[in-house]
């Protein structure tokens, strides 16, 4: 069974349209993350969630809304998309409350804007 | 969280023990010591963590220096499949969100 699952894996689409990234985790875990990984390869923190609810945005344009429906689930719709969020965005999912728990890791989607 | 410091990128032969350094000289008391990898067109995995005292487990182990600014993530015998990015990351209790700051990473290169 994947722990933590992403769809799509692969999502090409033009300037301007709106688009959602789906993730669902079933390993129990209250805490949910989104992750982008640019170009560069360089890794950041997008969004922090904890049973449903937000707990850290680190300057994400509003344009980026995450919807947590329930615990096992942290959607990602993406509005008025532009060239400069073309990467790859990971999901990820934690035990809550514990600064020593490790992260599960989704797969991946890339997302290229043309 | 406190900044980390890793080289760019190492290299290693297959079969060969590897030694992975991480500078974290501003850690506090609280900082846990986390590392994680990342293969290629894969998320990142979680390898080993610890705070102070050293760690094993069955896919590496983690040294942290006496005064803890300091350490090595040592994988004991390279394989093809270890060729990775390596992140070395501090975690605090203050961190609401739990959520890891990524660096740049080691980028590992095992030579067949």
């Amino acid at each position: 069974d994947t722990a933590v699952s992403q769809t799509p894996k692969y999502l090409v689409t033009q300037m301007g349209n709106d688009k959602s990234i789906k993730c669902e985790q079933n390993l129990g875990h209250d805490t949910m993350y989104w992750y982008k990984q640019d170009s560069k390869k360089f890794l950041k923190i997008m969004f922090s969630y904890n049973n449903k609810e937000l707990i850290i945005n680190e300057t994400v344009p509003n344009r980026f809304s995450p919807k947590s429906p329930d615990k096992a689930h942290l959607n990602l719709h993406i509005n008025s998309l532009e060239l400069g969020d073309s990467a790859v965005y990971f999901c990820a999912s934690s035990r809550a409350g514990l600064v020593s728990s490790e992260q599960y890791f989704g797969p991946g989607t890339r997302l290229t804007v043309t | 969280d406190a900044k980390t410091t890793q080289p760019n990128s190492m290299e290693s032969n297959e079969e060969e023990p590897v030694h992975l350094p991480c500078n974290h000289s501003t850690i506090s008391g609280t900082d846990y010591i986390h590392w994680y990898r990342q293969l290629p067109s894969q998320g990142p995995e979680y390898v080993i963590h610890g705070l102070t005292s050293n760690v094993n487990n069955r896919m590496a182990s983690l040294a942290i220096a006496e005064d803890r600014k300091s350490s090595t993530l040592i994988l004991h015998r390279a394989t093809l499949r270890d060729a990775a990015v390596y992140y070395c990351i501090l975690r605090d209790a203050s961190n609401t969100g739990n959520q890891f700051y990524f660096g740049t990473g080691t980028s590992l290169t095992v030579i067949p």
